[in-house]
């Protein structure tokens, strides 16, 4: 069966620094990834997607993040926070269905 | 595109009453999902649906909700009766299954509040 597993419930860091939100899924079979983006009072924005094209994606806002097969990771970075990145974020499995398991979600604070 | 539509945004009823939230997905996707979201139990998969078939409805949590895709562009949940533990914002998301790797696209949400 698939899981997802986000490490820290709440990640706070200053604007400007680093942001690292880390993702290990559990999957039987080579799986599709995804981080989704949640702002307040809003539904759920594609970031990212893994689809075995290339380990290393990019997405909007300045987001990427890294498949690891060997360490069942799927972290997401930015170099840089902005004040504007604050939200909910989502790590995702899915497998040929389309049906996704999500993560408990990690909400991003940016400190100014 | 206008994306995946809800109604109503914003719903607050009193419990024993039935409420009806709407979904309109995007046009020319045939995969649509309902979820639920509480601070408790975080995201949840109520009940998807592929082609207007209920796929599976394995996490619909009691008899009182029920779930209708009558055609390709119209979805409904059903609460009947409500109860104020019911109170949580829903989802609504579609998807195309052309590829096995689409991403499903959420709608706004509708906040429901049970009193």
């Amino acid at each position: 069966a698939q899981s997802v597993t986000q490490l820290g419930s709440h990640v706070s860091v200053s604007e400007g620094a680093l942001v690292l939100l880390r993702c290990n899924y559990s999957s039987s079979v080579p799986p599709y990834l995804f981080w989704y983006v949640q702002y307040p009072n809003q539904g759920l924005q594609l970031l990212l997607k893994y689809t075995s094209a290339a380990t290393l994606v990019k997405g909007i806002n300045g987001f990427e993040a890294e498949f690891k097969k060997s360490e069942t990771s799927f972290h997401l970075t930015k170099p840089s926070a902005h004040m504007s990145d604050a939200a909910e974020y989502f790590c995702a499995v899915s497998l040929y269905t389309g049906k996704l398991i999500f993560g408990q979600g990690t909400t991003l604070q940016v400190k100014p | 595109d206008a994306g995946v539509i809800q109604s109503p945004r914003h719903e607050v009823t009193e419990m024993g009453q039935e409420v009806t939230l709407r979904c309109k997905p995007i046009s020319g996707h045939n995969s649509l999902f309902w979820y639920r979201q509480t601070m408790m139990r975080g995201l949840e998969l109520l009940i998807y649906f592929n082609n207007n078939v209920p796929i599976d409805d394995s996490g619909m949590p009691e008899d009182r909700f029920s779930a209708k895709m009558p055609n390709a562009s119209f979805s409904t949940l059903k609460i009947q009766p409500s109860e104020p533990r019911d109170s949580a914002v829903y989802f609504c998301a579609s998807r195309s299954d052309r590829t096995p790797e689409g991403e499903q696209y959420f709608g706004p949400g509708t906040r429901l509040t049970v009193t």
